[in-house]
């Protein structure tokens, strides 16, 4: 099945600075790739997702990246600020018109410090 | 409002004693799944349900049952708890890819 791994667990960055969360995929059939965010106490929400006949997509100060080849994806914050402050998790799978076989990363942890 | 219900929010209870956590969303999505979260692990699927009457095992289904009698209805069966069963779920709904998720149930079992 699909394993995906996460990188870094935890990240801290100062307010204003850029952060960039990268996730590795497996299985080479998956072909959607979902971003969510939980913030504290909350449930995870969908902030960002990208298919696999896009390399990168874009909404507001965040963006995507696909690296198909590699089996690579990646999440770019850019002018971080407090309320971005949550952990992230990255998920991967083959089947993006159901999503029941969603395999997600462990979470990174991100703390934008004023 | 779309939305995707659970309950209870939390609960603390006895190991072997059989417990039910609901699970209910309006937007008559076909798609349902439960997951539980623990430090360190991040989300992990227990069952899903692509259909009424359509169930199967996520990559930790062990302890659990799941029944879908019901398109809005995805209720979460543990028949004898365990304290490794300690943890939080969220039950999800999904359409076009998009996970849905509850508010969480968070369970404590001693």
């Amino acid at each position: 099945g699909e394993n995906v791994e996460q990188h870094p667990s935890t990240l801290s960055v100062q307010e204003g600075d850029s952060a960039v969360i990268k996730c590795t995929y497996s299985d080479s059939a998956s072909n959607y790739f979902p971003w969510y965010k939980q913030e504290l106490g909350k449930r995870p929400q969908l902030i960002i997702d990208i298919r696999s006949n896009v390399g990168e997509k874009k909404d507001q100060r965040i963006a995507v990246t696909l690296n198909k080849t590699a089996k690579h994806f990646s999440l770019h914050i850019t002018e971080t600020q407090p309320e971005d402050s949550a952990v992230y998790f990255c998920a991967a799978t083959p089947n993006s018109n159901s999503g029941y076989a969603l395999n997600f990363g462990k979470g990174t942890s991100l703390l934008v410090t004023p | 409002e779309a939305q995707v219900t659970q309950n209870p929010r939390y609960l603390i209870t006895v190991t072997g004693k059989k417990l039910t956590v609901t699970c209910s969303q309006n937007m008559n999505h076909e798609y349902m799944s439960w997951y539980r979260q623990d430090p360190g692990l991040g989300l992990r699927q227990i069952y899903y349900s692509m259909n009424v009457e359509v169930t199967d095992k996520g990559d930790v289904p062990e302890g659990y049952k799941v029944s879908r009698k019901e398109k809005r209805n995805f209720p979460l069966i543990l028949e004898s708890p365990s304290p490794n069963q300690t943890s939080l779920y969220f039950c999800a709904s999904t359409n076009n890819g998009t996970q849905y998720f509850g508010p969480g149930t968070r369970l404590l079992v001693l």
